[in-house]
């Protein structure tokens, strides 16, 4: 079965820190999507990133990365100069693709989240 | 494009109430699921709707119960309420055009209350 841990329960900054957020999968199938979302506390979860198991090439979004590699099951995601803003409770997700099953499974399983805390 | 909308968005029942959740997906979006979210067991997922099918199912009891109309909008409903029913319940649209893995956009969620 799928799983998701995210280890880091809450993590605590000061702005313009370097913060990188650990998330591990597990995962039988070959093909599986990869996400990361950010809930503020208003509740909505806000979609960061979707990476498919194809593609290991790490990315950059303007103070946002994230290193996957297949190797370890990880899909790591850094927040470079954080800001205030950046506080929120941070989800990584997996979806698996099951091919053989009509439905596809498209169920996100999430991890249990991490909280961030970024103080002025 | 406005995004996933839920209404209400606060609600307050007793024990043995039930209860329905609305949710519109985001215009063009054929796909609607439902998560639970609770302190203790985190994110999980509830069901998934595709053209008014449901295609996907969690590990709920048959209390928790959905359908999705031909506009693609979504309801859930629980009977008979528990306490452990008290939950943020956020509903996510995605696409869906080719049968594979489309982002899931989530709506603000409702927050639901049991005494």
């Amino acid at each position: 079965a799928q799983k998701v841990t995210q280890a880091q329960t809450e993590i605590s900054v000061v702005e313009k820190e370097d913060v990188t957020l650990d998330c591990v999968y597990e995962t039988r199938d070959t093909t599986y999507y990869l996400f990361w979302y950010k809930q503020p506390p208003s509740g909505e979860l806000v979609f960061l990133i979707r990476r498919n198991s194809f593609d290991e090439q790490n990315e950059i979004s303007g103070r946002y990365s994230w290193n996957f590699q297949k190797s370890t099951s990880s899909f790591n995601f850094t927040i470079t100069a954080s800001q205030v803003v950046d506080s929120a409770v941070y989800f990584c997700a997996l979806s698996e693709v099951d091919l053989n099953m009509d439905t596809g499974r498209r169920a996100l399983t999430f991890g249990s989240g991490t909280r961030l805390q970024v103080q002025p | 494009k406005a995004g996933v909308t839920q209404t209400p968005r606060y609600l307050i029942k007793t024990r043995g109430q039930q209860v329905t959740l609305s949710c519109s997906p985001i215009s063009g979006h054929r796909s609607v699921s439902w998560y639970q979210q609770t302190p203790g067991q985190g994110l999980q997922f509830l069901f998934e709707y595709f053209s008014e099918t449901q295609r996907n199912k969690g590990n709920f009891p048959g209390r928790f119960s959905g359908r999705q109309f031909s506009n693609s909008r979504s309801e859930m409903n629980v009977s008979t309420l528990e306490l452990g029913d008290s939950a943020l319940y956020l509903c996510a649209s995605s696409l869906e055009l080719a049968g594979g893995i489309e982002t899931q956009y989530f709506g603000p969620g409702t927050r639901l209350l049991v005494l």
